[in-house]
């Protein structure tokens, strides 16, 4: 079965400090991995997007790692600001039997920044 | 601008009434995507379309219609038939599927509560 798995649930961190979000997945045949940052009650903002040569991959603050051979990521976040208080998704794309790409998302690590 | 909009963001279905949810994009993508998030799961998908006057069932399309008559939108109907229906729903889009790192673009959500 098709899975992504990420930890921690839920993670709090004080202002300016660094942090690294889990993401396990047994999908395959892999395609791409995506992170997205979901603000509460909003729809999900795209970070990065890594497809399976790509062992890392940075937007801002933001730094993803990927090693498709144990089927890990992880997401970094740099300096945290309180802005950065949401949930993060990691989103997993495989290939289909007949074709097509199937997307299949985590539950998300939900991330507070405080003073 | 381009984006994909959804509407509206509130949405209060009475017990065995049929409500429409809109998903309007003009990024002039030819994939666009439904989804139900409910608190503490990862995304689930409801239907999707690759093309128009085409779509494929998700993984939970029991209780919800769709239909896509143009390129530019791809409303949700979630029917009587739906016995749980208090979620947030999102819609996406990306040109031509999910292959390849394709961006996929989210909508804002839409809440629909029963009362």
């Amino acid at each position: 079965k098709n899975q992504v798995e990420q930890s921690p649930q839920s993670l709090i961190i004080l202002e300016g400090k660094n942090c690294t979000l889990q993401c396990n997945y047994t999908v395959s045949p892999f395609s791409n991995l995506r992170w997205y940052k979901q603000d509460t009650g909003r729809g999900p903002v795209s970070l990065t997007i890594m497809t399976f040569s790509e062992n890392t991959k940075s937007n801002g603050r933001y730094t993803a790692t990927l090693d498709a051979d144990t089927k890990q990521s992880s997401l970094h976040i740099t300096a945290s600001q309180l802005s950065d208080s949401a949930s993060y998704i990691c989103v997993v794309s495989f290939i289909l039997t007949g074709g097509g790409n199937k997307l299949t998302f985590g539950t998300g690590t939900q991330l507070k920044v405080e003073l | 601008d381009g984006g994909i909009t959804q509407s509206p963001k509130y949405l209060f279905r009475k017990e065995g009434q049929n409500v429409t949810l809109s998903c309007e994009q003009n990024l002039n993508h030819d994939a666009m995507y439904w989804y139900r998030q409910d608190p503490g799961q990862g995304l689930r998908l409801i239907y999707y379309s690759q093309i128009v006057n085409d779509f494929q069932k998700g993984d939970i399309a029991e209780g919800y219609s769709v239909s896509r008559e143009k390129k530019e939108s791809f409303p949700l109907t979630v029917t009587s038939a739906q016995k749980n229906p208090t979620a947030f729903y999102l819609c996406d889009s990306s040109l031509q599927g999910i292959a390849s790192g394709n961006t996929i673009y989210f909508g804002e959500g839409s809440w629909l509560t029963v009362v």
